[in-house]
């Protein structure tokens, strides 16, 4: 079974930075390419940032280019995101999603994230 | 960046009812469509991809329609688990883009 599980949202103050992590499993990871997603309180969803399977190529949202950077382990399974010069219109659930393959629809989602920036 | 556009934003009906979504994106993006759903406090669910065709395990009521810049989710009878939020999304290119969702709601 394919797992995807989250980690590493926090309260952080604006100006911050922090790293999200996403474990995976059940499937073989390197295979794959993964997003990172976001859905601020109430509101809908914003993809974020894609990076291949090996690791190589990465893309990014306008919102978040030059503030944030996506990364893998694929020795580890793990999917990474690092934010800073974080705002408060950052605050928002975040989501690693896997591709089905590379550059495809989002075939299995995790749980989320809660990054929240306040002071 | 493609853009994409849902509507309605809110749509109300009853069990049973045939409902139909639209999507529309702001410049061809051929059949590279996605549907999901999300209930409150869950993840999305990937519903339909390449604009028709039905995830596994998707119930078959839910049917997806369009290329181009035109798309339609529908779902031919809708049953109590339907009422949820929509997403569609575009990854003809790889900057992905969402629409801005589409909340069923009970009449």
């Amino acid at each position: 079974e394919v797992q995807l599980s989250e980690s590493g949202g926090d309260l952080v103050q604006p100006g911050g930075s922090l790293r999200l992590s996403c474990a995976a499993s059940g499937f073989i990871f390197s295979n794959n390419a993964m997003n990172w997603v976001r859905q601020a309180p109430g509101k809908g969803l914003e993809w974020l940032s894609s990076i291949s399977g090996s690791g190589g190529t990465t893309y990014y949202a306008g919102s978040v280019k030059g503030r944030f950077t996506i990364s893998r382990d694929n020795s580890k399974n793990t999917l990474y995101l690092q934010m800073t010069s974080l705002r408060a219109e950052d605050t928002a659930l975040y989501y690693c999603a896997k591709d089905y393959s590379n550059g495809h629809h989002l075939d299995c989602w995790g749980q989320g994230t809660l990054v929240t920036v306040s002071s | 960046d493609i853009q994409m556009t849902q509507s309605p934003s809110t749509l109300s009906a009853s069990v049973g009812d045939r409902v139909t979504i639209t999507c529309r994106a702001s410049q061809s993006i051929g059949s590279w469509l996605a549907w999901y759903q999300q209930k409150p406090g869950k993840a999305p669910k990937l519903l339909i991809y390449k604009a028709s065709s039905l995830e596994s395990g998707v119930p078959s009521r839910f049917s997806g329609s369009g290329s181009g810049t035109e798309f339609t989710l529908t779902i031919s009878s809708l049953q109590p688990d339907d009422f949820a939020t929509y997403y569609c999304q575009q990854y003809n290119t790889y900057l992905y883009a969402f629409g801005q969702g589409t909340k069923l709601e009970i009449k």
